[in-house]
This record gives structure tokens, C-alpha cells and sequence, in this order.
């Protein structure tokens, strides 16, 4: 079976904090990808990262970084210097790698981040 | 470059009633899904299409809920007998399959239902 889970349902942080969202996951699948989503009020799910279970590499953009670790089936994601802007509900998501090809997502239920001024 | 787009936003009926959303893709995308949010919840997988090929259906997608992708451009979801528990935020996800791209789903701004 393969499962999210985001064990944080909500946190709030003053702006300029830096603050970790937790994601652990469970597959059999050798081969997957691995995803975080922003979901802000207006309700679209926005991309922000693909990561590749064969790439353990830990990735930044900007203010924002991912840790991938393997070993312990997570994949964090940290944003530094928060800002208002930031404030959105947060989705880690899973699903198999086909041969390069992906199947459909399977999402956690969500961190909801409030960054207040 | 437009993104996925779905019509309407917002959708509000009586129980009983059927309704059908429409949801346009980023063009080009021969990928499209569709999946089902509640309340303080992730996204669930409802179905997917390839092209104009249905390759895969939830059991969430009860008898009641039919999807098409007749030209395999815009795909619609139609909703017959709605029932309360059909509350919900569809969301509508695109892409290009691995073997022509990054295969990475982009999604819609939702069109959300509300039974009475």
C-alpha cells in the first residue's frame, strides 16, 4: 500500500522564522516521485518540487529547500525567512515511477502554514 | 501559456439534480485527471485519461460518475443522482506523459459543489 502522511495538521510561525513541514511516506515501489504542492485560499494547487527516488540530492530554490532521505522515507520541506505570503495549506504527494511515466497522486492531508507579521 | 482551466467555479444544486463540470487542459497535455478534495483533506484520484482513453478509475468513482474526453482535448465529469456526500472541491490535473516530458500533473482552480 502506499501512504502520506503529514503528521503536522497545522503551525503558525511569526514572519522571518524558518519553519519545517514533515513528510514520511510508504511504497513498495522501487522506483517513485515525490512532490510538494501549495495550496494558498484561492484553492489551485501550485508546483513547487519533483523529486526522483533514484536522486537523493537535496534541493534549493530561493527560500525554499527539500531533504530527501531515503534511509528514514521522508522528504522534508524547509522555508527560510517565512513571509505572509507563504501562508497556504502545504501537500506532500507520491506516486509510482512507470518507466518514466507517472501514475495518479497520492496525497498527504496537508499542512496548513499561517505566517503572521 | 494558459494553465488548466475548469468551469464552473462554483456549482451549487439540490440533491437529486445532476450536474457536469468541464475541464480545459494546458494544451498539448496528453494527460488529464481528475480528482476529488473535501473539507481539511488531500486531493483523491478519481480517474485519468490518456489522450481520449479512461486508463484508470478510483473506487470513489461510484456508478453515479461518469468522465469523457471525447477528442482528447477538454474532458468533462458528470455527476447523475448528486447526494450530500458529493460536496467537494473537483480538481482538474494535466500533463505531458514521461515519454515525451516531465510528466509533472498541473492543476486547475478547482470547481467546487455544494449539495443541499
Amino acid at each position: 500500500a502506499q501512504k502520506v502522511t503529514q503528521a503536522q495538521t497545522e503551525i503558525s510561525v511569526v514572519e522571518k522564522e524558518d519553519v519545517t513541514l514533515d513528510c514520511v511516506y510508504e511504497t513498495r515501489d522501487t522506483t517513485y516521485y515525490l512532490f510538494w504542492y501549495k495550496q494558498p485560499p484561492s484553492g489551485e494547487l501550485v508546483f513547487l518540487i519533483r523529486r526522483n527516488s533514484f536522486d537523493e540530492q537535496n534541493e534549493i530554490s530561493g527560500r525554499y529547500s527539500w531533504n530527501f532521505q531515503k534511509s528514514t522515507s521522508s522528504f522534508n520541506f524547509t522555508i527560510t525567512a517565512s513571509q505572509v505570503v507563504d501562508s497556504a495549506v502545504y501537500f506532500c504527494a507520491l506516486t509510482p515511477n512507470y518507466g518514466g511515466s507517472q501514475g495518479n497522486l497520492i496525497f498527504g492531508k496537508g499542512t496548513k502554514l499561517s505566517v503572521k507579521p | 501559456d494558459t494553465g488548466v482551466s475548469q468551469d464552473p467555479r462554483h456549482k451549487i444544486t439540490k440533491r437529486g439534480q445532476n450536474v457536469t463540470f468541464r475541464c480545459d487542459p494546458i494544451s498539448e497535455h496528453n494527460r488529464l485527471y481528475w480528482y476529488r478534495q473535501t473539507l481539511g483533506q488531500g486531493p483523491e484520484f478519481l480517474t485519468y485519461f490518456q489522450n481520449e482513453a479512461q486508463l484508470e478509475k478510483s473506487r470513489l468513482l461510484s456508478d453515479r460518475f461518469s468522465a469523457e474526453r471525447p477528442k482528447g482535448s477538454f474532458s468533462t465529469l458528470e455527476i447523475q443522482r448528486t447526494e450530500q456526500g458529493d460536496s467537494a472541491m473537483y480538481l482538474c490535473a494535466s500533463s505531458v506523459d514521461g515519454a515525451r516530458g516531465t510528466d509533472t500533473q498541473y492543476f486547475g482552480p478547482g470547481t467546487r459543489l455544494t449539495v443541499l
